[in-house]
């Protein structure tokens, strides 16, 4: 059973369109990060959100946390063929729980 | 400033042999982390250690061995490799359980 689900596993848009990657699980997450990983590297942190109900900006990327820090959303405005990459969202467990559990990931592709 | 390194970048091994994988850091962060990824089944843990001089396993352990001797390092071991092990593995520190986690450039291992 995957603790946390990505949806969708794959989209392939237009550039300038827009766009919302989810992440959802059943457990509660004292925090949950966001990664973006292109081919041929290793995931890089894009955000960090620890609120229930927290809102996060990253210039055309809107990350938020659910009420009840069981759940994420990554949306972006006007893509660009620069988003292209594998998104992965990653929760952090309560209780001294062993690191991150990451979801599958969504691979991102932006056309021009 | 190097962040998280590995080597080596690729790997073809035969079944049966063995090869030992590197992983340095020079954030001088507590913990470390073996990740393999494989398409379709995202990020999963193999081994970690929260400190020098400790390890401890993961979600996929078996097959695998780790050692920290010193803190900047983190061994990845296969004693006898398997087919079912090529993958792609990433080596990740962070400075405590559930902070943001920097990955190495990752190590490309097949099997045949």
């Amino acid at each position: 059973t995957q603790l946390l689900e990505q949806s969708p596993q794959f989209l392939s848009i237009q550039e300038g369109e827009n766009l919302t990657v989810y992440c959802n699980s059943s457990s509660v997450f004292s925090s949950l990060q966001w990664y973006r990983q292109e081919p041929g590297e290793g995931p890089v942190l894009l955000v960090t959100v620890v609120t229930g109900g927290e809102v996060k900006k990253l210039k055309r990327l809107t990350f938020q946390f659910g009420d009840a820090r069981k759940d994420s959303s990554l949306h972006i405005t006007a893509a660009q063929p620069g988003d292209t990459g594998l998104y992965l969202c990653a929760g952090a467990l309560g209780g001294g729980a062993d690191g991150l559990t990451f979801g599958k990931g969504t691979h991102l592709i932006i056309q021009p | 400033n190097a962040g998280v390194t590995q080597t080596p970048k690729f790997r073809v091994l035969k079944t049966g042999q063995s090869m030992t994988l590197l992983c340095a850091q020079d954030m001088n962060h507590e913990y470390m982390y073996w990740y393999r990824q494989d398409p379709g089944m995202g990020l999963r843990l193999i081994h970690y250690s929260v400190g020098e001089g400790t390890t401890a396993k993961g979600e996929v352990p078996d097959g695998y061995n780790v050692s920290r001797l010193k803190k900047q390092n983190f061994l990845l071991g296969l004693e006898s490799a398997a087919p079912s092990q090529t993958s792609v593995y990433f080596c990740a520190s962070s400075w405590f359980r559930g902070s943001e986690q920097y990955f190495g450039p990752g190590t490309r291992l097949t099997v045949t």
